[in-house]
C-alpha cells in the first residue's frame, strides 16, 4: 500500500537558520512526489513537485527538495529560513498514471523564532 | 481564473441537521476530492471523482455522500451531522495525468462545527 511518512510532527527553526524537512514514502509504481505548504487559516498551496529527470527540484519560496530513490525519501530544504515560512508543510506522493489519488503524509508543522 | 472555490467557509449545525458543501472548479479538470482536515490526522480522502456523473470512496467516507453532476462541480452533504464530523473540509481538483501539471489544487476550505 502506498504512504508517505513525515517523521517530525513540530520543527523549531530560528530564522536565517537552515531548514530540512523530512519525507518517506512507500510507493509500487514510478511515483510522483510533492510538497505542500498551508499557512494557518489557509489551503494547501504547491511548493514544488518531481516527476522525472534532475532528482534536485527548485520550488517558490526559495525551497528545493532531493528525490533520493534508494532511500525512498524526498527532503525538503531551505538554506535560509524566514519568518514567514512558519506553516505545515505537507508531503505528497502519487502515480505517474492512472486516477489513485495523492497519499499525503500527516504534515510538520514548522515554527521560526527570532 | 478561480481556481478552486468552496462554499461556505464556515458553518455551524447542530446535531443531526444536514448540509451540502459545494466545490467548483474553473481549470477543466477531470478530478476532484473531498478531504476532511483534522488536528494530527493530516489530510484524510472523504470521497473522489475521476469524471462527470462518477464518485468512489476514499478512507473515510461514512456520514457523508457526493455528486458530481457537472464537470466543474462536486457536493459534499451530510445528511445527519455529528459532532465527529466538525472539522476542516477541503476539496482539490486535478488535470488527468499526461496532460501535463499533475499536482492537485486545492480550494480554501470549510470550517464546519457540529455542536
Amino acid at each position: 500500500a502506498q504512504s508517505v511518512t513525515q517523521p517530525d510532527i513540530h520543527i523549531t527553526v530560528s530564522e536565517g537558520a537552515s531548514l530540512e524537512l523530512r519525507c518517506n514514502y512507500s510507493y509500487g509504481a514510478t511515483p510522483y512526489l510533492f510538497w505542500y505548504v498551508q499557512s494557518p487559516g489557509q489551503g494547501l498551496q504547491l511548493l514544488l513537485k518531481y516527476f522525472s529527470g534532475d532528482t534536485l527540484v527548485q520550488g517558490i519560496k526559495g525551497f528545493e527538495a532531493e528525490f533520493k530513490r534508494s532511500q525512498s525519501s524526498f527532503n525538503l530544504r531551505k538554506p535560509s529560513v524566514h519568518w514567514s515560512d512558519a506553516a505545515e508543510y505537507f508531503c505528497a506522493v502519487g502515480a505517474v498514471s492512472g486516477n489513485t489519488p495523492l497519499v499525503f503524509g500527516k504534515g510538520t508543522r514548522l515554527s521560526v523564532i527570532a | 481564473n478561480a481556481g478552486v472555490t468552496q462554499t461556505p467557509k464556515f458553518r455551524v449545525l447542530k446535531t443531526g441537521q444536514s448540509m451540502t458543501l459545494l466545490c467548483a472548479q474553473d481549470m477543466n479538470h477531470e478530478y476532484m476530492y473531498w478531504y476532511r482536515q483534522d488536528p494530527g490526522m493530516g489530510l484524510r480522502l472523504i470521497h473522489y471523482s475521476v469524471g462527470e456523473g462518477t464518485t468512489a470512496k476514499g478512507e473515510v467516507p461514512d456520514g457523508y455522500n457526493v455528486s458530481r453532476l457537472k464537470k466543474q462541480n462536486f457536493l459534499l452533504g451530510l445528511e445527519s451531522a455529528a459532532p465527529s464530523q466538525t472539522s476542516v473540509y477541503f476539496c482539490a481538483s486535478r488535470t488527468l495525468p499526461g496532460q501535463g501539471a499533475n499536482e492537485q489544487f486545492f480550494g480554501p476550505g470549510t470550517r464546519l462545527t457540529v455542536l
